[in-house]
């Protein structure tokens, strides 16, 4: 089973919808997670951390579920420039070392 | 600004040859990475250093070697290369603060091996 579990996608949505991710994570002792944006040919770069209470930032919202293990990036007002790859994240046992999963790409069409 | 580079974009090498990828950081980060990303494998980790002359094996190191002689600049060896090295490379940074775990990627360097 992979450390960090997430649905390749894509999801392919029009502008102006919202959209959900969802991620899961098997090590329980995690306490820093995050999620990447990666475009196409590009490095990834942060997007946003999510803490124990969550995070938003704009159009996007973090949340972290500890009980089930998951974590959830939310996008409203998809804009076609929202259209990459977005990994998510979590820390390794406060080593550092961040664990990455394998990424969920979105497609925005006009 | 944070900026990591790395020596090239894209390279082309055979089967057999010593390859070296360099990677360089400018903001004084302790802690560097490198990963290999494919399709569906997302990023795996093959090598960090916590600090000077300091290496420690993540994942996936068979195959490769590190070298860390200035805090600035992390270098990946493949001491013989082979066609499964073929793989985007990616090189990071970060900074040695348990309140912060960002890391900072350099451009990557796409590597086929003939």
């Amino acid at each position: 089973r992979k450390e960090v579990e997430q649905d390749p996608g894509p999801f392919n949505v029009p502008e102006g919808a919202t959209v959900a991710f969802n991620c899961t994570y098997s090590n329980s002792a995690s306490q820093s997670f995050f999620w990447y944006r990666q475009d196409c040919r590009k490095e990834p770069k942060l997007l946003m951390s999510v803490y124990s209470s969550g995070n938003e930032d704009g159009r996007f919202t973090a949340q972290l579920n500890r009980a089930s293990q998951y974590i959830s990036l939310l996008i409203r007002d998809s804009k076609l420039s929202d259209s990459a790859t977005y990994l998510c994240v979590s820390e390794m046992d406060s080593s550092y070392k961040l664990i990455f999963g394998s990424g969920t790409r979105l497609l925005v069409r006009p | 600004d944070v900026k990591v580079t790395q020596s090239s974009r894209y390279l082309v090498k055979r089967t057999g040859e010593k390859v070296f990828l360099e990677c360089v950081q400018d903001m004084d980060h302790e802690n560097m990475f490198w990963y290999r990303q494919d399709p569906g494998l997302g990023l795996r980790l093959i090598y960090f250093s916590y600090d000077v002359k300091m290496k420690e094996k993540g994942d996936i190191p068979e195959g490769y070697s590190v070298s860390r002689e200035k805090k600035e600049r992390f270098s990946l060896i493949l001491e013989s290369a082979s066609t499964n090295q073929t793989s985007m490379y990616l090189c990071a940074s970060s900074l040695q603060d348990m309140g912060s775990y960002e890391q900072y990627f350099g451009p990557g360097t796409r590597l086929t091996v003939t």
